[in-house]
C-alpha cells in the first residue's frame, strides 16, 4: 500500500497568515493526489484534486502544487472558516490512502 | 438536489452482521464511481471500497474478505454489506462519489453525513 505522510501534524496560526502543508507519498504517485478540508462534526469536503486543480466553489486562497512523492497545500490570507483538519489522500493506486491530517488550529 | 444519504448503521455486537444503505438523488450510481469511507471517532479518514460503473469492486485489505460493496441501479442505492465485524471497525461510515478524470476515479467531490456502527458486546 502507499503511505502518506503529511507534516506537520498540527499548525498555529493567525487570520491572514499563509499556511503550507506537506504530504509525501511512500511511492511516486505522479499528480494523483487529493486535498480535503473537514470541520469538527463535518462531513470531508474535496478542495484540490490532480494535485493542484481547484474544486468548483473552493476559494482561490487554497492552491496545490507537487507531482511525483512529494506535494503541498498552500492557504494564503487564512480566514477564520479555514480552521480545520486537512487530508491529503493518494488515487493513484488501490487501496487508496489519505494522511493522517493536519490541524489548522488559530494562534 | 444531488445528494447522498446513508442509513442502516447502530450498535452490533462482535461477529455480526450490517449492511448500510446510501440512498442518491439527483444524479445515477450506476453510471458513477461510489465509494465507502470510514473514520473512527476521533480519528483520520480510512477509504473502505469503490464500485466502479462497470461494476469492478476495490476494497481496503483490512475489509476484504467481509466487507461487500454493490449497488441496486432500479433504487438508484450503493450497499455496504459488513460481515464478522470488529471492535475496530467501530466508526462512521460515508458514502461519497468519485470525480471522474480522464475515464479514472479521482477526489471524492460529494458526501453523504455518514451512518454510525459501533461493534461493542
Amino acid at each position: 500500500d502507499i503511505q502518506m505522510t503529511q507534516s506537520p501534524s498540527s499548525v498555529s496560526a493567525s487570520v491572514g497568515d499563509r499556511v503550507t502543508i506537506t504530504c509525501r507519498a511512500s511511492l511516486g504517485i505522479s499528480s494523483w493526489l487529493v486535498w480535503y478540508q473537514q470541520k469538527p462534526g463535518k462531513v470531508p469536503k474535496l478542495l484540490i484534486y490532480a494535485a493542484s486543480s481547484l474544486e468548483s466553489g473552493v476559494p482561490s486562497r487554497f492552491s496545490g502544487s507537487g507531482s511525483g512523492r512529494d506535494f503541498t497545500l498552500t492557504i494564503t490570507n487564512l480566514q477564520p472558516e479555514d480552521f480545520a483538519t486537512y487530508y491529503c489522500q493518494q488515487a493513484h493506486s488501490f487501496p487508496w490512502t489519505f494522511g493522517q491530517g493536519t490541524k489548522v488550529e488559530i494562534k | 438536489e444531488v445528494q447522498l444519504v446513508e442509513s442502516g448503521g447502530g450498535l452490533i455486537q462482535p461477529g455480526g452482521s450490517l449492511r448500510l444503505s446510501c440512498a442518491a438523488s439527483g444524479f445515477s450510481v450506476s453510471t458513477n464511481y461510489m465509494n465507502w469511507v470510514r473514520q473512527a471517532p476521533g480519528k483520520g479518514l480510512e477509504w473502505v471500497s469503490i464500485i466502479y460503473s462497470a461494476g469492478n469492486t476495490y476494497y481496503a485489505a483490512s475489509v476484504k474478505g467481509r466487507f461487500t460493496i454493490s449497488r441496486d441501479n432500479s433504487k438508484n442505492t450503493l450497499y455496504l454489506q459488513m460481515n464478522s465485524l470488529r471492535a475496530e471497525d467501530t466508526a462512521m461510515y460515508y458514502c461519497a462519489r468519485s470525480k471522474i478524470l480522464a475515464g479514472t476515479p479521482d477526489g471524492l467531490d460529494l458526501w453523504g453525513q455518514g451512518t454510525m456502527v459501533t461493534v461493542s458486546s
